[in-house]
């Protein structure tokens, strides 16, 4: 089973629609991200959370709301979608003891397209 | 402003061969990492690199580290088909993952 799991993997819908991805894990990492993969652009950090009462905006949060229900779960909302939130999301966990040198580690990815 | 570049963007080689990808960034930080992304797939971490100097070898891929040149390198050595595949370079500019720049990405294709 994966460490990190997101789902769903593909999503397509429309412009005004409210879309919530989620993401879970079982690596018992404290520290939780969202991040969008674009093409020619990198990733970019939405928002991250070091525990469950920790939420912050990353350099583009705008559009975007996240809800950490659990140490375990983390989820991305999107209130109205826009065609220009059309990309590659992945959620990512961290440990952040020092020895771990907080290295990332990656769900699977969800690609989502709004038309 | 705070950047992260990567050359080159596209590299096509030849399998037994070598060859280094760079990673140049602005301005200083303590904290480096490369990323390994399959074709469809997601990101793996392969190094950190956290100081002047450092340097850290996986079979065939190794990674330096020169913060006073603000200059990353990741070296491949007699190349394979299997490291066919797209690496980042990000710098950690604040700490704990909260302001980490990534580079374009180089992806890399090796023929036979």
């Amino acid at each position: 089973d994966a460490d990190v799991t997101q789902t769903p993997r593909n999503r397509i819908t429309k412009t005004g629609k409210r879309i919530m991805l989620e993401c879970s894990q079982t690596k018992g990492h404290d520290r939780m991200y969202w991040y969008r993969q674009d093409p020619g652009l990198g990733l970019r950090l939405i928002y991250y959370s070091f525990d469950v009462k920790d939420i912050n905006k990353g350099e583009i949060s705008d559009g975007y709301s996240v809800s950490r229900q659990a140490q375990a779960k983390f989820s991305l909302s999107l209130e109205s979608a826009i065609p220009n939130q059309t990309a590659l999301y992945f959620c990512a966990t961290s440990d952040g003891t020092p020895a771990a040198n907080e290295k990332l580690f990656f769900g699977s990815g969800t690609q989502l397209s709004v038309l | 402003e705070l950047k992260v570049e990567q050359n080159p963007l596209f590299l096509s080689m030849q399998e037994g061969k070598n060859y280094t990808i760079y990673c140049n960034y602005s301005t200083t930080s303590d904290r480096l990492y490369w990323y390994r992304q399959d074709p469809g797939k997601s990101l793996e971490s392969l190094f950190v690199l956290l100081s002047n100097g450092a340097v850290k070898q996986e079979g065939r891929l190794m990674a330096s580290l020169d913060t006073k040149a603000r200059l990353s390198t990741l070296h491949i050595t007699a190349a394979v088909h299997d490291l066919s595949a797209t690496y980042f370079c990000a710098v950690d500019y604040a700490g704990n993952n909260r302001k980490l720049i990534w580079g374009l990405g180089t992806s890399l294709a090796v023929n036979p």
